[in-house]
């Protein structure tokens, strides 16, 4: 059964950049998407974006259009997100998920695997 | 705010039945059959319980069941039980930008 690791807490400064990873354990990316979802002290999960590893395509919110970038190595079965500019908004649990399928509006599909959550902390 | 509506709360006693709603819109809930459900326990990780409107992943218990009416979603779960008590999210494929819209969460309290 595949899990997702995700890695550890980050506090950063606004203004500066995060990069979170997301890799497949017990398992590969060979035939799913992985998305990221967030969610801010006291909101709700917010779908950010995905990606299919192994076409490399990605999709975005388009709130995050611009300021985040997803990838992905297929070969560690690694994925990442990155959110240039942060700003204090941007405190939150993020978490990678996975959707067992490869076709190009995966988004439309539950997500039935989730990394631990990272919590990124944005303070001066 | 978040783009699909649910209550703040509902509560039951062990072993009765309770419903979590999840309005939306045409564009959204109304418009296709994406509804998604997930539970959550503090700390931890979102679970699927429920994809495409109805359908129960491997492992989910029968008494976890869900429905769909114009732009409203429904959960029911029935036998309520202690380790039912968690937060519950819908979501659903939205035809705007956003592409994926939640619900705010509904926690579940066991009385």
């Amino acid at each position: 059964q595949v899990q997702l690791v995700q890695s550890g807490a980050e506090v950063k400064k606004p203004g500066s950049s995060v990069k979170v990873s997301c890799k497949a354990s017990g398992g590969t990316f060979s035939s799913c998407a992985i998305s990221w979802v967030r969610q801010a002290p006291g909101q709700g999960l917010e779908w950010m974006g995905g990606i299919i590893p192994i076409f490399g395509t990605s999709n975005y919110a388009q709130k995050f259009q611009g300021r985040v970038t997803i990838t992905a190595d297929e070969s560690t079965s690694t994925a990442y997100m990155e959110v240039s500019s942060l700003r204090s908004e941007d405190s939150a649990v993020y978490y990678c998920a996975r959707t067992p399928t490869v076709i190009a509006n995966y988004y439309y599909y539950g997500m039935d695997v989730w990394g631990q959550g990272t919590t990124v902390t944005v303070s001066s | 705010q978040s783009a699909l509506t649910q209550p703040a709360s509902v509560s039951g006693s062990p072993g009765q039945s309770i419903t979590i709603s999840c309005t939306g819109t045409s564009s959204d809930v109304g418009g296709h059959n994406s509804v998604s459900w997930y539970q959550r326990h503090p700390g931890k990780a979102p679970k699927l319980m429920i994809y495409e409107v109805s359908h129960r992943p491997a492992g989910v218990p029968d008494r976890f069941s869900a429905s769909k009416s114009d732009n409203t979603a429904s959960l029911a779960i029935s036998g309520l039980q202690a380790e039912d008590e968690a937060d519950y999210y819908c979501s659903s494929y939205t035809s705007s930008s956003t592409l994926v819209v939640f619900g705010g969460g509904t926690k579940l309290t066991v009385l």
